[in-house]
């Protein structure tokens, strides 16, 4: 069963720029997670979705979003992006929040 | 609010000898607990977990964790370390939020030949 993937694996943005992160799931898992992880805050929590429905939200601004697709594949969205949001942000699936999450690549995203 | 903390930023062993890496966790009712490995550059992958049963979890590539009730901890072990397994470690407790894993901070294993 192939695994979580996430795309594209790196981007170099701006400040100011907006960006979109892509996940899809591993086949037949609803849940999807997303985190953030920074060397200083370490690894975040940003949303969870599942069946499209965006169950909960970790404590990042309004710039922060997500969408859950009726085939579990989910975007997260940064917009008006600062030197801050330099990270790596990884997707994870599951088949409920309950199940164990498996976790993609990342993808590296950094802002200049 | 449920939390792990791992004391150890750091753990270094000979390759050959046992490994331990130190988790401890506070939860309101029982615990989700999880450990996941992470690579340079790569995503977080999964060891094993915790959900109910018998205190000690096996899990892949020979890892297995203990769980003490009593002390709060969920250590993960392994008899006899390898120098691939040099990597950082996270432990991490599934809150009573959907879907949020929340993680400590990270013991990075350094194994020597």
């Amino acid at each position: 069963k192939a695994g979580v993937t996430q795309t594209p694996r790196y981007l170099i943005k701006t400040r100011g720029q907006q960006v979109t992160l892509s996940c899809s799931p591993i086949s037949g898992h609803r849940s999807v997670s997303w985190y953030q992880q920074t060397p200083g805050q370490g690894l975040q929590f940003l949303f969870e979705y599942f069946s499209e429905t965006q169950r909960n939200k970790g404590n990042f601004p309004g710039r922060f979003s997500g969408r859950q697709f009726s085939n579990s594949r989910s975007e997260m969205n940064v917009s008006t992006l600062e030197l801050g949001d330099s990270a790596l942000y990884l997707c994870a699936s599951g088949r409920d929040y309950t199940d164990t999450q498996y976790f993609g690549p990342g993808t590296r995203l950094t802002v200049l | 609010a449920q939390s792990v903390a791992q004391p150890e930023d750091q753990v270094n062993v000979a390759e050959g000898n046992p490994l331990t890496v130190k988790c401890t966790y506070s939860v309101s009712g029982n615990p989700y607990l999880f450990w996941y490995v992470q690579y340079p550059n790569r995503g977080l992958q999964f060891l094993l977990k915790y959900i109910t049963g018998d205190n000690l979890v096996k899990g892949s590539y020979g890892f297995e964790a203990e769980f003490n009730k009593s002390q709060t901890s969920f250590h993960l072990k392994k008899p006899s370390a390898l120098v691939s397994d040099s990597a950082l470690y996270f432990c991490a407790v599934l809150t009573d939020s959907w879907g949020k894993l929340q993680f400590g901070a990270g013991t990075q294993v350094v194994v020597t030949p």
